[in-house]
């Protein structure tokens, strides 16, 4: 079984202020992991990925992601919110030669200016 | 390139009716997804077709749903009867790759309320 757990219902954070929101898995074997973005009306947008390699991956529009295996979290991450950066993210794992993909219940993340 | 387009985008139906939704992938993907989102609550994975072929239909509710992928294009998703708790954002995805390291593409979703 895999699953994703994302603490944070919504996070406020102001304008120009660095944002994290958080995102634990479980998942038995690799876990591949992933985060996206819906807008609002809009269907769900691929940020980044973490397959292997680098545990720091960046991604889409200056977010950036750590993978820490030891604590099972890859937290979203950005130097600087932007106002449009407020929408829905999702983080998502996958087990390696598996297809199906489990997301979280999402975060709603509201960049104050 | 078009993306994955889903129809119709909200539907209002009421208990007992029938409802079908559409996906049409991006084209030349064949792992095609379903997923639904209940208010505030995580998306849930319903089955995955590869092709033509129903890979896993684990996360099917019950046998009031059903899926369909004729000849590996478009995709439907039948409810039939709907119940008050089948109301929800209906999700479609697709992927070229056949390997779990993809990113899933996904279309903007068919909202269904059932009254």
């Amino acid at each position: 079984a895999q699953s994703v757990a994302q603490p944070e219902d919504q996070v406020n954070v102001a304008e120009g202020n660095p944002l994290t929101v958080k995102c634990t898995y479980s998942v038995s074997g690799n876990p591949y992991l992933f985060w996206y973005v819906q807008y609002p009306n809009r269907g769900l947008q691929f940020l980044l990925k973490y397959i292997t390699g680098d545990n720091l991956v960046k991604g889409s529009y200056g977010f950036e992601a750590e993978f820490n295996k030891s604590q099972t979290s890859f937290h979203l991450k950005k130097p600087s919110a932007l106002v449009s950066d407020s929408a829905l993210y999702f983080c998502a794992v996958r087990r390696g030669g598996y297809q199906k993909v489990t997301f979280g219940t999402g975060t709603k993340l509201q960049v104050i200016p | 390139e078009a993306g994955v387009t889903q129809f119709p985008s909200h539907s209002v139906i009421e208990k007992g009716q029938t409802v079908t939704l559409r996906c049409d992938p991006i084209s030349g993907h064949d792992n095609l997804y379903w997923y639904r989102r209940v208010m505030g609550k995580e998306i849930k994975f319903l089955l995955h077709f590869v092709k033509e072929s129903k890979q896993d239909e684990s996360g099917m509710p019950n046998n009031r749903f059903l899926a369909e992928r004729t000849g590996g294009t478009y995709s439907t998703l039948k409810v039939q009867p709907a119940e008050l708790e089948d109301s929800g954002v209906y999700f479609c995805a697709s992927s070229q790759e056949s390997g779990a390291t993809g990113e899933l593409f996904f279309g903007e979703g068919s909202r269904l309320t059932v009254l």
